[in-house]
């Protein structure tokens, strides 16, 4: 069964600094997508990033990149100078190409301080 | 263009009666998608509607959880003799076909049962 695990209940990190975010995957695929979703106090899920498994080469959206290491089944999301618009639950999800069924992981809250 | 609306934004209701969640993806979405989020958890998948095809109703978790998608835009979310662990975040994506990749969300409904 395909699982996604984000190990990391909460974080912190301080404005203007990094913090990165893990998520780990189980599938037995070759092709598939990953993604970020932000989802903030308002209850709205944003897409942050998303992630070909068939590109090498790690996505960047302006100050978020992902480190996605295929082999060992890892996709962790780099929030760089961080703001406060950035505290918010993020989630990770996995979804196979050949379905259109999105799978979750538990989520992880950022706390960014001032 | 609008985005993902769902109505009522949050809803409280008495143990054993019946709620009915909606949802207006956007227009031109085939794709739409039902899933709950309890407290602390990460999304669950409920329901799946493409086009005129049959719904996936794999997700929903009893017999008193039934959807409809008419005309293939709004749909509707109804549970029946409401239980106390039916409380949740019912939110509502689409997307534009079954190979899009990205899902974009409502911004929930809230359901409080007493």
């Amino acid at each position: 069964a395909q699982t996604v695990t984000q190990s990391q209940p909460e974080m912190s990190v301080q404005e203007a600094e990094t913090v990165t975010l893990s998520c780990t995957y189980d599938t037995s695929e070759s092709d598939y997508y990953l993604f970020w979703y932000k989802q903030p106090p308002s209850r709205q899920m944003i897409l942050v990033i998303r992630q070909e498994a068939y590109k090498q080469q790690n996505a960047t959206e302006n100050r978020f990149s992902v480190n996605f290491q295929k082999a060992a089944k890892s996709f962790s999301l780099k929030i760089s100078d961080s703001q406060l618009g950035d505290a918010a639950m993020y989630f990770c999800a996995y979804r196979w190409r050949e379905t259109y069924k999105y799978i979750f992981g538990t989520g992880t809250r950022l706390k960014v301080l001032a | 263009g609008a985005g993902v609306s769902q109505s009522p934004s949050n809803k409280v209701t008495e143990k054993g009666k019946d709620v009915e969640l909606r949802c207006d993806p956007i227009s031109g979405h085939t794709a739409l998608y039902w899933y709950r989020q309890s407290l602390g958890q990460g999304l669950e998948f409920l329901i799946y509607f493409q086009g005129n095809s049959a719904p996936d109703k794999s997700g929903l978790p009893s017999d008193r959880f039934s959807a409809e998608r008419t005309g293939g835009s709004v749909s509707t979310l109804t549970i029946q003799r409401t239980q106390q662990e039916d409380s949740a975040v019912y939110l509502c994506a689409s997307s534009l076909a079954v190979t899009g990749t990205e899902q974009y969300f409502g911004p929930g409904t809230r359901l409080t049962v007493t």
